[in-house]
């Protein structure tokens, strides 16, 4: 059971384009969302979060938009550069969870120059 | 420094060998991670571990097991290895917080033959 469902699984965006990656969970009792960023050869790391408390979040060029009644979040990339292509995975945890990361599927986002 | 690494980096081995992968950290973290990738992108948390607590994933095979000689290590034994453990494996680490984010080291490619 995949308690986090990522869309799309790959992303081609013009430079300058907006690119938007969308994930909906199951789970009610999820209650943090990170996004993560991969690059090839490389660990994800952490781009920015959002809790159920506030319906967007924004740092520099990502945003986070989050619908809690809907249960679905997506990011935001304005602006996309090459330098952005990667695989993107979004996430949810659980306080009871500890920090334990639910992953989506990831979304693999190419930029085309 | 790397923050997070792990050795080797490539693992080629037979199907029915025990190997270990190990992981090190060099953040103070209290609480360390072992993440499956598997071929098509997707992440799945193995492992949840701090000197108080281990957390398996219940959906993990007892042929992997994690092993911690000190809070900056946290190994990976598998026994018996199967075709499908084939996978690049994560560790990564964070602070006893709730909502810190994880740091992933630079994964080890199995790939078991």
């Amino acid at each position: 059971q995949q308690q986090v469902k990522q869309s799309p699984q790959s992303l081609i965006v013009q430079k300058g384009g907006i690119s938007i990656i969308n994930c909906a969970y199951e789970n009610t009792a999820f209650d943090y969302f990170p996004w993560y960023q991969q690059f090839p050869g490389k660990g994800p790391a952490l781009l920015i979060a959002i809790r159920p408390d506030v319906s967007e979040k924004k740092e520099g060029r990502f945003t986070i938009s989050f619908n809690k009644s809907a249960k679905q979040f997506s990011l935001h990339i304005m602006d996309s550069q090459p330098g952005d292509s990667a695989t993107y995975f979004c996430a949810a945890t659980s306080n009871n969870a500890g920090n334990m990361l639910t992953f989506g599927g990831g979304t693999r986002l190419m930029v085309k120059p | 420094d790397t923050a997070v690494s792990q050795t080797p980096k490539y693992l080629v081995t037979q199907m029915g060998n025990d190997k270990s992968i190990k992981c090190e950290q060099n953040l103070g973290h209290d609480t360390m991670y072992w993440y499956k990738q598997d071929s098509k992108k997707f992440l799945k948390i193995m492992f949840s571990y701090n000197n108080k607590e281990l957390i398996i994933n219940e959906t993990v095979p007892n042929r992997f097991s994690p092993k911690s000689p000190d809070k900056a290590h946290l190994n990976l034994h598998i026994n018996s290895l199967e075709l499908g453990d084939s996978a690049v494996y994560f560790c990564a680490s964070s602070p006893p917080v709730y909502n810190s984010p994880l740091h992933f080291g630079n994964g080890t490619r199995l790939t078991v033959t």
